[in-house]
C-alpha cells in the first residue's frame, strides 16, 4: 500500500544550526501538507504545497515540493528552542480526501 | 480561524468501561470528521471517517463495534471506546474538514486504561 516515509527519524541540533527533514511518498501526491506537533500537543498545520517544484517560505522555514510530486522537504534555518517538536508531512491517501501521515521527524534543539 | 475542540482532554478509566470522546467544530460546519489514533512516538493513524447523517467508514483493522462513531450534527462527532482495555490507551485526535477540504485538528484526548 501507499507509504510516506520521513528521514531522519530523530535530529538533535545545537541552537543556531540548520535542520532539514525529507519526506518521500511511494506514490504521486496531488498536494503535500506539513504539520508541527509539540511534545504533548496536537498537529498544527504549517503549509500546503500543490505545484510541482513549488517552494514556499515562512520566515526561517522553507518548504519544497519535488518535481515528481513524490517528495518534499522542510528546511529550518538557524534553529531556535521553539522549533522543538515532531514534524510530519501528509498527503492525500490514494487520491481520496483522507490523509496519510509521514513517519515524522522529531527535532530536539539544545540551547 | 477554524477551531476544533475535543472533550475531555484526558481521561483515565478502568478496564472494561466505555469512554466517550467528543469532537466539535466551533466556528464552521463539518460534514466530514476524521478520527486518528497516535501511540507514543509514532505517527497519526486514521481510524475512521465520520460522515454527518450516515454511518462511519472504518479503516482496515479497526473494529467498528469497539470504536463507535456518531456524527449527529454538522458540528459534533463522538467516538466511544467500548469495553476499553489497556492496549486502547492512546492519544485520540479528531479533525474536521471544512468546505475548502482543509482539515483542522482538535487538541486530542489522552486515554489511559488501567
Amino acid at each position: 500500500g501507499q507509504q510516506v516515509m520521513q528521514i531522519p527519524q530523530y535530529q538533535h541540533v545545537q541552537e543556531g544550526e540548520d535542520f532539514t527533514t525529507y519526506c518521500n511518498s511511494s506514490t504521486t501526491l496531488s498536494n503535500i501538507q506539513w504539520y508541527k506537533q509539540r511534545p504533548g500537543g496536537h498537529p498544527v498545520f504549517l503549509i500546503q504545497l500543490v505545484k510541482s517544484g513549488e517552494v514556499k517560505k515562512q520566515k526561517r522555514l522553507t518548504f519544497q515540493f519535488g518535481e515528481a510530486k513524490k517528495n518534499s522537504s522542510l528546511h529550518i534555518t538557524a534553529t531556535q528552542t521553539t522549533d522543538v517538536g515532531t514534524y510530519f508531512c501528509a498527503g492525500p491517501r490514494d487520491n481520496t480526501d483522507k490523509l496519510i501521515f509521514g513517519t515524522g521527524t522529531r527535532l530536539q534543539v539544545f540551547p | 480561524g477554524a477551531v476544533v475542540s475535543q472533550h475531555p482532554s484526558w481521561v483515565i478509566c478502568k478496564s472494561g468501561t466505555s469512554v466517550k470522546i467528543e469532537c466539535r467544530s466551533l466556528d464552521f460546519q463539518a460534514t466530514t470528521m476524521f478520527w486518528y489514533r497516535q501511540f507514543p512516538k509514532q505517527s497519526l493513524m486514521l481510524m475512521a471517517t465520520s460522515n454527518e447523517g450516515s454511518k462511519a467508514t472504518y479503516e482496515q483493522g479497526v473494529e467498528k463495534d469497539k470504536f463507535l462513531i456518531n456524527h449527529a450534527s454538522l458540528t459534533l462527532s463522538t467516538l466511544t471506546v467500548t469495553s476499553a482495555h489497556p492496549e486502547d490507551s492512546s492519544f485520540y485526535i479528531c479533525s474536521a474538514r471544512d468546505l475548502g477540504l482543509m482539515q483542522y485538528f482538535g487538541p486530542g484526548t489522552r486515554l489511559t486504561v488501567l
